[in-house]
């Protein structure tokens, strides 16, 4: 079992509100990421990390931000959360050697009301 | 083009039969591959990783073509459990981070 965790697994939030959505590991793997995944649809990578204080936005544009202050830490924060932003977040880890599999946790699914 | 694409299915089978997934790859220079699978409002788990020489795991062989830039999965003697989507992962054209298909959706009946 991989060892990476996020919390909360469910919130339902009203619009308006900051959240911050957590994703830990204890593998101690350099590169982090998140993905959003809509029900039935793919994942789309929007953050990842190589490491502390390295943040780089993923392909699809998010108005989420991250940050890498401790390698196993990688949380992802909303300022203002808004009804578009109801979808599964998913964080996941990785070796920094190329061609590693990645890790997920178990995603936070995300409502906003 | 989509960086990964697959065929979204569903495939829709009975049990013990073979079942063949394909998925091809816009990143020429992408160097590791895997498939995954996803249960339903789960978090993707590794099936496995895709060598260049082709590899077997019990009744799952892959198969990766980079002239024709496609990979495989082949599913032997399906099970009820084989009921699941199957995501293609592929490195993205920087080499930072894995870039999954949409899935092919697996459902094996009795």
């Amino acid at each position: 079992e991989a060892d990476i965790y996020q919390t909360p697994r469910y919130l339902v939030i009203g619009t308006g509100k900051k959240i911050t959505l957590e994703c830990s590991q204890t593998m101690g793997h350099d590169k982090m990421y998140w993905y959003q995944q809509d029900p039935g649809m793919e994942l789309h990578l929007i953050h990842y990390s190589y490491g502390v204080n390295s943040t780089e936005k993923g392909d699809l544009s998010s108005e989420s931000t991250v940050s890498r202050i401790r390698t196993e830490h990688f949380p992802l924060t909303l300022e203002s959360a808004r009804p578009s932003h109801t979808s599964q977040y998913l964080c996941a880890s990785s070796e920094m050697v190329a061609g590693t599999e990645a890790f997920f946790g178990q995603g936070t699914r995300l409502t906003v009301v | 083009r989509k960086e990964v694409e697959q065929d979204p299915g569903p495939f829709n089978v009975p049990e013990g039969a073979t079942v063949a997934f394909n998925c091809t790859y816009s990143n020429s220079a992408s160097q590791s591959f895997f498939w995954y699978r996803q249960d339903c409002r789960k978090e993707p788990k590794l099936l496995m990783s895709v060598y260049s020489s082709g590899n077997e795991d019990g009744r799952f062989t892959a198969q990766l073509n980079r002239a024709s830039q496609y990979i495989s999965l082949l599913i032997r003697d399906s099970k009820l459990s084989d009921s699941a989507t199957y995501l293609c992962v592929v490195f993205n054209q920087a080499g930072t981070a894995l870039i999954f298909g949409k899935g092919t959706t697996l459902s094996v009946s009795s």
